[in-house]
């Protein structure tokens, strides 16, 4: 089946510095989608990508569709403590749907006052 | 509007026993989708739904049921419990098309 690759598997970071995270796979994704979970709830949509090359933003968070079509990015500037959580990727190779969702790992953020 | 509910919260069972994880949504929602999360794995389908009477196996389906009777409900059936389905279920639906996905707070379950 399908894989996704996410980095860092965690990050332990100072309040008020940039974030980095990707997600990358061994096939073709038609859309990307970033997701953030906190402790004892399900996870919460931050970004949906849909096109090749898109970059959108969601206040601090910015994420990208990879041209390859194989990869994503989800940066966070300026980190604050409520950032802490596990953030996923996810994607779909369907076309026009989303209902078959293959996740990455997750990257736990711990951010230090 | 409640969006996705999960109940119950928490569970634990013996194993053999049987049990029906509830999830209901009240957005009109034509997908649904039930996920499980385990320790340093992420989610991983176990069943979906694309409409009311339609169902069909994600990654990990055995040992797992599923029915859609209705557009708002999607439960999850485990018909003989085992250890190793002890994890965090996850409900999830979206509108037809490329919508994203919304989750429930999950089920917390335990198998002894």
């Amino acid at each position: 089946g399908q894989q996704l690759n996410q980095s860092p598997q965690s990050m332990f970071i100072q309040e008020g510095e940039d974030v980095s995270m990707n997600c990358t796979s061994s096939s073709i994704f038609n859309t990307w989608l970033w997701y953030k979970q906190d402790p004892g709830e399900g996870p919460v949509l931050l970004i949906a990508l849909y096109k090749a090359g898109e970059l959108t933003s969601n206040g601090r968070l910015t994420a990208q569709f990879g041209i390859t079509r194989k990869d994503s990015f989800l940066n966070i500037s300026a980190s604050i403590p409520s950032d802490v959580g596990i953030y996923f990727c996810a994607g779909s190779a369907q076309a026009g749907s989303n209902y078959k969702l293959t996740f990455g790992k997750g990257t736990l953020l711990t951010v230090n006052p | 509007n409640a969006g996705v509910t999960q109940t119950p919260k928490f569970q634990v069972l013996k194993t053999g026993q049987s049990m029906t994880l509830q999830c209901a949504q009240d957005m009109n929602h034509e997908y649904m989708s039930w996920y499980r999360q385990d320790p340093g794995m992420g989610l991983r389908l176990i069943h979906y739904s694309v409409g009311a009477g339609i169902t069909d196996q994600g990654e990990v389906p055995n040992g797992y049921n599923v029915s859609r009777s209705t557009t708002e409900d999607f439960p999850l059936r485990l018909l003989s419990a085992a250890p190793s389905q002890t994890s965090v279920y996850f409900c999830a639906s979206s509108r037809q098309g490329a919508q994203p996905q919304h989750f429930g707070d999950g089920t917390r379950l335990s198998i002894l």
